[in-house]
């Protein structure tokens, strides 16, 4: 398996536009979460879904923020419209119910300028 | 009180020298604890699990577990420059497949 994929690496966008960051999980797990890392807060869970399904987003720090899974291979991250606070490195990882940690991907480090 | 507590550090140890990482959990029903390393600008990474009291190795590492005093450690042997990362506590509290980390603790070890 190839691991979590997340795209973009990089994303650099200016104040107000819409940003959507994608994951794709590893094959088999049935938990997916999106964090976002920064110096100040360190790793902070957003949100995640159990087989697709949201079970807790009050890490989501505002409505600008949304999060869907349609299905059990593909999750988007969206934040619409972006503020430069929203600048960080945003991780997906997925994890087995009841198995060993979570595999993170590569992140995707978003600027808004 | 945050959920799983880390001193931040820096944690700098000689190389070849025991580098001890501490993390403190609040919530006793807690069950599996883990141990993420993570290098500046990467991912974090998975490099230890465990479930029940005591100690278990791999390698050069130990994890170490007391669900009494609600701590996890875990312990580098033989500590190597390439050992230098942010090590990240992470605790499932059996809600919901949910993993809470720490803040994590930076470690330098110094040639």
């Amino acid at each position: 398996d190839a691991g979590v994929i997340q795209s973009p690496r990089h994303e650099v966008t200016e104040m107000g536009q819409e940003v959507t960051l994608r994951c794709k999980p590893i094959s088999g797990h049935n938990s997916l979460f999106w964090y976002r890392q920064t110096m100040m807060r360190g790793l902070e869970l957003l949100i995640y879904f159990n087989n697709n399904v949201p079970i807790d987003d009050s890490g989501m720090p505002e409505d600008r923020f949304s999060a869907k899974m349609p299905n059990a291979s593909f999750s988007t991250l969206k934040i619409q419209p972006s503020e430069p606070r929203d600048s960080a490195v945003y991780f997906c990882a997925s994890r087995q119910q009841g198995a060993l940690g979570a595999f993170f991907g590569q992140g995707t480090r978003l600027t808004v300028v | 009180q945050k959920e799983v507590e880390q001193n931040s550090g820096p944690l700098s140890v000689p190389e070849g020298a025991i580098a001890s990482l501490n993390c403190t959990y609040s919530d006793r029903v807690s069950q599996s604890f883990f141990w993420y390393r993570q290098y500046s600008g990467k991912s974090p990474e998975l490099i230890m699990s465990i479930y029940s009291n005591g100690d278990k190795e791999d390698g050069r590492f130990t994890a170490q577990l007391n669900k009494a005093s609600q701590y996890v450690s875990l312990l580098i042997r033989d500590s190597q420059p390439s050992d230098s990362a942010t090590y990240l506590c992470a605790v499932d509290n059996n809600a919901g497949n949910m993993l809470t980390f720490g803040g994590g603790t930076r470690l330098m070890v110094k040639p």
